[in-house]
């Protein structure tokens, strides 16, 4: 059972926007950073977005992040079959004084 | 270019420990904090811990006090992650991970390291 809270699976065809949805609490994503990773398939995660809306260089504008309350979420435009992969939240935790992570959501290009 | 670089699989008995290295290279090495995150087969992250280079300070999750260690060796710019006491759901991959800051996002990850644990 993950502390942050995201939909197992994602979907969208080619040139759609999607969006992901991370859920939290207060001492979490309610008074931290977001963080969002990408895994493709066989590989180390990827860091996407930082500080909750920022992309590292080299990280293509396709990619967004925001946050409202104790939810975050991570937005795709655009859609690209090389998109297909799992995308991780994570976001440091005051109560339990360590990083935590979502489950973990899939996202499949139609 | 910034790089972390981990030791090959192991396969190991329960009970058993396992020592996985992280070697840095391309940055100072006292100028990166390394955390370390594995992943269970078919599972998401779970976050393990945090080791400051520079002085060596360390910080674990609360689920891995008492068996797991984390060291470096400035020497040879290398990050150690050792855990103890393995049970068969102690089989993952584990990842070491930088951050500028402790409160920045990972960048760069290792290339993981599997370690099985089976009797």
């Amino acid at each position: 059972q993950s502390v942050l809270t995201q939909p197992p699976s994602a979907s969208g065809t080619p040139g759609q926007r999607v969006s992901i949805s991370c859920s939290g609490s207060s001492s979490n994503i309610g008074s931290n950073y977001v963080y969002w990773y990408q895994q493709l398939p066989g590989t180390a995660p990827k860091l996407l977005i930082y500080r909750t809306n920022q992309r590292p260089s080299g990280v293509p504008d396709q990619f967004s992040g925001s946050k409202s309350g104790t939810s975050a979420s991570l937005a795709i435009s655009g859609l690209r079959s090389e998109d297909e992969a799992d995308y991780y939240c994570a976001a440091w935790d005051d109560s339990l004084s360590a990083w935590v992570f979502g489950g973990g959501t899939k996202l499949t290009v139609l | 270019q910034v790089q972390l670089v981990q030791s090959g699989a192991e396969v190991k008995k329960p009970g058993a420990s396992v020592k996985v290295s992280c070697k840095a290279s391309g940055y100072t090495f006292t100028s990166y904090y390394i955390h370390w995150v594995r992943q269970a087969p078919g599972q998401g992250l779970e976050w393990m811990g945090i080791i400051n280079p520079s002085g060596g300070s360390t910080s674990y999750a609360q689920k891995f006090q008492g068996r797991v260690t984390m060291t470096r060796d400035t020497s040879t710019s290398t990050v150690y992650m050792a855990l103890s006491s393995l049970r068969s759901e102690d089989t993952a991959v584990y990842y070491c991970a930088g951050s500028s800051t402790a409160g920045g996002g990972f960048d760069p990850w290792g290339q993981g390291t599997l370690v099985t644990v089976s009797s």
